[in-house]
C-alpha cells in the first residue's frame, strides 16, 4: 500500500520567515496530494491540494510543489504569522473506491511561529 | 451552523464496555468516513460509506461497526472496548463531482475516547 513520509516532525520559525514541510510517497499511481492544518482541539482542515497534472499551486501565502519523478511534494508558507502555528499533515491518494477517496496521511509537522 | 458534527466530544469509559459515537453532516455530501488519530497524532482511515453502503473497510477489528441510517449520518459503535482503542476519532464527509473534480474531505471536531 501507499506510504507517506513527512519531515520535519517539528519546525519553529520566526514570524515573517518562511516555512517548508516536505513529504515523499511510495506509490507512483498516487495522483492527488492535499495538505491539512489541524489546530489544537479541532479537526483537520484542508488548506491546499494539488493533482498530478500540475507542478505547482499557490494560494496567497501558501504554495505546494509536486515532483512526480522524485515522488515528493512540499508545502511552502511565506510571511508566517502566529496563527499559522498548528500541526500540518500531507496526504496522498491514488484514486477513489467508487465515490470515496482513500487518503494516506503523513505523520504530521508541528509548526510553531515565534512572535 | 456546523458542517460536520460529532457527539460526544469526550468519552471516558471502562475496558469491556460498549460505546457509540455519532456523526452528522449538513453539507449534502454522499460519502462519509471515520478516521482514528492515535496519541502520536497519526491519522488513519477506518471506514467509508457512500449513500449508506460500505465502500472502504480498512483492517479494523470487527469490534468496530459503522452504521449509516441515512447519507447524512454515520455512527461508530465499538464493542468490548480495549485500552488500545483510546484515541481521537474523526468523522469526515465529501462529495465527488466528476465535472468539478473536487472531493475535499471535511472533518468534524473529533471525539476523544479514553478507555480506563
Amino acid at each position: 500500500g501507499e506510504n507517506v513520509e513527512q519531515h520535519p516532525s517539528t519546525l519553529s520559525v520566526q514570524e515573517g520567515d518562511s516555512a517548508v514541510i516536505k513529504c515523499t510517497y511510495s506509490d507512483s499511481a498516487s495522483n492527488y496530494f492535499p495538505w491539512y492544518k489541524q489546530e489544537l482541539g479541532k479537526g483537520p482542515q484542508l488548506i491546499i491540494d494539488i493533482r498530478s497534472n500540475v507542478g505547482e499551486k499557490k494560494d496567497q501565502r501558501i504554495a505546494v510543489t509536486l515532483n512526480k519523478t522524485a515522488k515528493h511534494f512540499s508545502l511552502h508558507i511565506t510571511e508566517t504569522q502566529p496563527e499559522d502555528s498548528a500541526v500540518y499533515f500531507c496526504a496522498a491518494s491514488k484514486g477513489r473506491s467508487g465515490s470515496a477517496r482513500q487518503l494516506t496521511f503523513g505523520s504530521g509537522t508541528q509548526l510553531t511561529v515565534l512572535p | 451552523d456546523t458542517a460536520v458534527s460529532q457527539t460526544p466530544k469526550y468519552l471516558v469509559t471502562q475496558m469491556g464496555n460498549d460505546k457509540s459515537i455519532k456523526c452528522e453532516q449538513n453539507l449534502g455530501h454522499d460519502t462519509m468516513y471515520w478516521y482514528k488519530q492515535d496519541s502520536k497524532k497519526f491519522l488513519k482511515i477506518m471506514f467509508s460509506y457512500n449513500n449508506k453502503e460500505l465502500i472502504i473497510n480498512e483492517t479494523v477489528p470487527n469490534r468496530f461497526s459503522p452504521k449509516s441510517p441515512d447519507k447524512a449520518h454515520l455512527n461508530l459503535h465499538i464493542n468490548s472496548l480495549e485500552l488500545g482503542d483510546s484515541a481521537v476519532y474523526f468523522c469526515a464527509s465529501s462529495q465527488f463531482s466528476g465535472e468539478i473534480l473536487t472531493d475535499t474531505q471535511y472533518f468534524g471536531p473529533g471525539t476523544r475516547l479514553t478507555v480506563l
